[in-house]
């Protein structure tokens, strides 16, 4: 089964604003990481964030995370049209070191 | 290598033939693993190597699905008897051993197309 479900599950916007998706699971983690994929081809690692971290920066990236809610939230601020891409959140923990994916978020930046 | 190396990039095989994909892992990463991704959906979890362990195979659909992995590096992922159903992009990823929180890194994929 899969853990992680991002939301939503599409999301178009225009260039220079801002893109939120979020992602919820089901059971503990060590970790939660996000990937970008451009065109169903390879997964591309974008940042990870620990349980016992709330928050994290990576250039225009912004993670929060939620485990009381068992929720996360990726912020890419002054989006490009480059940014287009399917977004996906991973869990892994609990002893596994398998990660488990959701079905993505697709975002479409237009210029 | 660089980064993780994946062939075929494309395979358009008939039904009910066997096909073979190559995996090469990045250099010294001691775990592979085996995801399946169709058509507008996430990635299916299909088979884990780590080191000289026994392979986790749970997520293999079926007996159809095999996988090994040859002194520790190169894998191949063999599909017997093709079906339409099989048709997929079968994404390959390594992580180099130590915590779990490493970051996996995926190859390109092989899409396999089965008429």
């Amino acid at each position: 089964s899969q853990q992680g479900e991002e939301d939503p599950q599409a999301l178009s916007i225009q260039e220079g604003e801002n893109a939120t998706m979020n992602c919820s699971y089901k059971t503990s983690i060590n970790n939660l990481q996000w990937y970008r994929q451009n065109s169903g081809r390879g997964l591309v690692h974008l940042i990870l964030i620990r349980s016992n971290e709330r928050e994290k920066h990576s250039g225009r990236l912004r993670v929060t995370l939620d485990t009381s809610k068992k929720s996360s939230s990726l912020l890419i601020t002054a989006s490009r049209a480059a940014d287009t891409a399917s977004y996906f959140c991973a869990t892994g923990g609990g002893g596994s070191y398998i990660p488990t994916f959701g079905r993505g978020t697709s975002l479409i930046v237009h210029p | 290598g660089a980064g993780v190396s994946q062939s075929p990039s494309n395979k358009v095989t008939e039904k009910g033939k066997d096909v073979e994909l190559r995996c090469d892992p990045i250099s010294g990463h001691t775990a592979l693993y085996w995801y399946r991704q169709s058509l507008g959906q996430g990635l299916e979890f299909l088979i884990y190597f780590q080191g000289n362990s026994a392979p986790d195979k749970s997520g293999l659909p079926s007996d159809r699905f095999s996988a090994e992995r040859t002194g520790g590096s190169v894998s191949t992922l063999t599909i017997q008897r093709t079906q339409q159903e099989d048709s997929a992009v079968y994404l390959c990823a390594s992580r180099k051993q130590g915590t779990s929180g490493n970051t996996i890194y995926f190859g390109e994929g092989s899409w396999l197309t089965v008429v």
